[in-house]
């Protein structure tokens, strides 16, 4: 089955760039969606089919998609930023959603 | 408004069986593919279920399959995951989610749009 991986955990400063990688074979062909999950809360989505942002994302927010990597990239973090991250895909082989294991973002 | 409100998780010995519902408002089940998604304790998000508006088709993550059966109630505006045979490790928060197609993909609900709460299943004796 096809798997995701992402780093466990990414640090950063406020005000920095952070940089989330989700690796997959030939990602690249797929859509990938990442959602943010705050402690306690449900996820929701922040970037959808690779780089497009939902109304209420940040403009901070972008997203890039090529090869076997996808990458979330949070401008200029804030507190409030900080999170798990998850990327997701939709396999068409098996007809089944896929998550990464997700990343935790700590704003130092 | 859309929402989404899971109930019917609780504590269950191995071997047994619960029942998750979703009850949906602000939109028809009719017109949306729908999934179950969990979390175990401290752990990621898993897909569990989906469903397909009309309910012809239905896909289950390889773990839960012959166990879990997804379902729906239109008339009702509530989705159902039936867990049969639960396993300690079934052990999750269930999020019921509603799925919708992108300009990618329109006419395959790949992403996951509106999430529920969740509701804890906990299996243990």
């Amino acid at each position: 089955s096809y798997v995701l991986t992402q780093p466990p955990s990414v640090s950063v400063a406020p005000g920095q760039t952070a940089t989330i990688s989700c690796g997959g074979s030939n990602i690249g062909s797929k859509s990938v969606h990442w959602y943010q999950q705050k402690p306690g809360q449900a996820p929701v989505f922040v970037v959808y089919d690779d780089s497009a942002r939902p109304s209420g994302t940040p403009e901070r927010f972008s997203g890039s998609n090529s090869g076997n990597t996808a990458t979330l990239t949070i401008s200029r973090v804030e507190a409030g930023d900080e999170a798990d991250y998850y990327c997701q895909v939709w396999d068409s082989y098996s007809d089944h959603v896929i998550f990464g294991g997700g990343t935790k973002l700590t704003v130092l | 408004e859309v929402q989404l409100v899971e109930s019917g998780g609780g504590l269950v010995q191995p071997g047994g069986s619960l029942r998750l519902s979703c009850a949906v408002s602000g939109f028809s089940l009719s017109d949306f593919w729908m999934k179950w998604v969990r979390q175990a304790p401290g752990k990621g998000l898993e897909w569990v279920a989906t469903i397909k508006q009309d309910g012809s088709e239905k896909y289950y993550v390889d773990s839960v399959k012959g166990r879990f059966t997804i379902s729906t109630d239109n008339a009702k505006g509530s989705l159902y995951l039936q867990m049969d045979s639960l396993r300690a490790d079934d052990t999750a928060l269930y999020y019921c989610v509603r799925g919708t197609g992108t300009a990618r993909i329109p006419n395959i609900a790949t992403l996951l749009y509106n999430w529920g709460q969740g509701t804890l299943v906990i299996v243990s004796s």
